[in-house]
């Protein structure tokens, strides 16, 4: 399975933009890349997901880099609630499990 | 929009025991997972199913063994329980055609304490 590699922790002003990054060197063509977030007690909530193009939502930003090897979870106004860990993952193919790291623990700050 | 279905949400078991855990997925997902995530941990992948089949096995304990329904509704059934295995029990559910990939959709969890 290829292997993603994130900071072990982030911190950020609440209102501010945060800037996920996630360095994933062995993906493969058909990887997706997945962002959840958890926060204590809670199951894994699904963020975004792409596979080449930066991908939008109501919830964030996916920049992903030219050659793949990268990709940014962008948190346009980070508040309060945005305090969670948040685990970028690869996906090959349909129906394969998700192999969680270790993760971003992200601090909003007041 | 509905969500994936846990129960119980807390359970708590002597050594040796038994317990049964139960994931509703939601209508019309045909793939489920299930997750371990222990104090502290990452979720660890245990087990999923498609279409009623075993489709993949992770790190899942001989003590445990898990089935999908007709109605694709999921067991964990869980024996000889160790104290080890007190966790959060994800289930999460999925299905083909969701613009690519395979987003999964997690359930609450079930916190396991084994005493």
């Amino acid at each position: 399975d290829a292997k993603t590699t994130q900071p072990n922790s982030m911190e950020s002003n609440e209102e501010e933009p945060v800037h996920l990054p996630c360095n994933h060197s062995t993906i493969s063509g058909t990887d997706y890349i997945h962002w959840y977030r958890q926060l204590p007690s809670q199951g894994p909530e699904y963020v975004i997901h792409g596979l080449t193009s930066n991908v939008n939502n109501r919830m964030a930003s996916l920049a992903i880099a030219e050659d793949r090897k990268s990709s940014t979870l962008i948190l346009h106004r980070a508040t309060l609630r945005d305090a969670a860990v948040y685990y970028c993952i690869l996906s090959r193919n349909y129906g394969q499990n998700f192999v969680f790291g270790p993760g971003t623990r992200l601090s909003v700050l007041p | 929009a509905a969500g994936v279905i846990q129960s119980p949400r807390h359970l708590i078991k002597e050594k040796r025991e038994t317990a049964t855990l139960k994931c509703y997925p939601i209508p019309r997902h045909d793939t489920v997972y299930w997750y371990q995530q222990g104090p502290g941990q990452d979720p660890q992948f245990l087990i999923s199913f498609y279409e009623k089949m075993q489709s993949d096995k992770g790190s899942i304990p001989d003590r445990f063994s898990a089935q999908q329904f007709s109605d694709y509704h999921s067991e964990l059934n869980m024996s000889s329980l160790e104290l080890g295995d007190s966790a959060l029990y994800f289930c999460a559910s999925s299905r083909p055609g969701q613009g690519g990939g395979d987003t999964q959709y997690f359930g609450p969890g079930t916190r396991l304490t084994v005493l």
